[in-house]
């Protein structure tokens, strides 16, 4: 089962929006909507932002947004702020043996 | 509060053994299924290994299968990752993780060390 592929770094402005990409395949996020969004930060746990390819948990920012095209979820972060700057993940359910796998993972930089 | 405890990680030969532990504590642990996630130094996620919520079903990454078995005892609200055949390629921080929401992993453990090295 092959990583989910995620741009290495994107980066934007106080307040501006960036979108996150996350591929995958007809055997995962293509046939399930079970994408998750993880937040990590420098030396910590991740933290989950999105389930279920739009769905918020409890006290995450509703800046933060997901959406799923065929094989491509993504993640949205509007009015971006310094304390986004993290590593983002994507995981998706899989119909493979494995049942889960990750994303490679991006760098957001709040210039 | 919802609280998830690793232990058991440290500095260990290759093709040796070792158990990881996950204290969970501020939920009902035996209606959780529970994840095993690493990160190698300086890269990304790895999923690992899930087991439901009573232990019925287990399922392993195609890196680790064969060489690690997650296990819980739902009477003491502990996840289990048990690691044989230890190879360099598996140092990392291990993080256990438990689905609320179904498909996902909500709860999260701060992490342990595991160091493989001769």
């Amino acid at each position: 089962q092959s990583a989910l592929t995620q741009p290495a770094s994107v980066s934007g402005s106080p307040g501006q929006s960036i979108t996150i990409s996350c591929t995958g395949t007809s055997s995962d996020v293509g046939d399930y909507n079970y994408v998750s969004w993880y937040q990590q930060h420098p030396g910590k746990a991740p933290k989950l932002m999105i389930y279920e390819v739009s769905n918020r948990p409890s006290g995450v920012s509703n800046r933060f947004s997901g959406s799923k095209s065929g094989n491509t979820a993504s993640l949205t972060i509007s009015g971006l702020q310094a304390e986004d700057e993290a590593d983002y993940y994507c995981s998706s359910y899989t119909s493979g043996s494995t049942r889960y796998v990750f994303g490679t993972g991006t760098k957001v930089t709040v210039l | 509060q919802v609280h998830l405890v690793e232990s058991g990680g440290g500095l260990i030969q290759p093709g040796r053994s070792l158990r990881l532990s996950c204290a969970a504590s501020g939920f009902t642990f035996s209606s959780y299924a529970m994840h095993w996630v690493r990160q190698a130094p300086g890269k990304g996620l790895e999923w690992v290994a899930l087991i439901l919520y009573d232990g019925s079903n287990k399922y392993y990454a195609d890196s680790v299968k064969g060489r690690i078995t997650i296990s819980r005892d739902n009477s003491k609200n502990t996840l289990y990752l048990q690691m044989n055949s230890l190879r360099v390629e598996d140092t990392a921080v291990y993080y256990c993780a438990g689905s609320g929401y179904p498909y996902t992993m909500d709860v999260w453990g701060q992490g342990t060390t595991v160091t493989v090295s001769s």
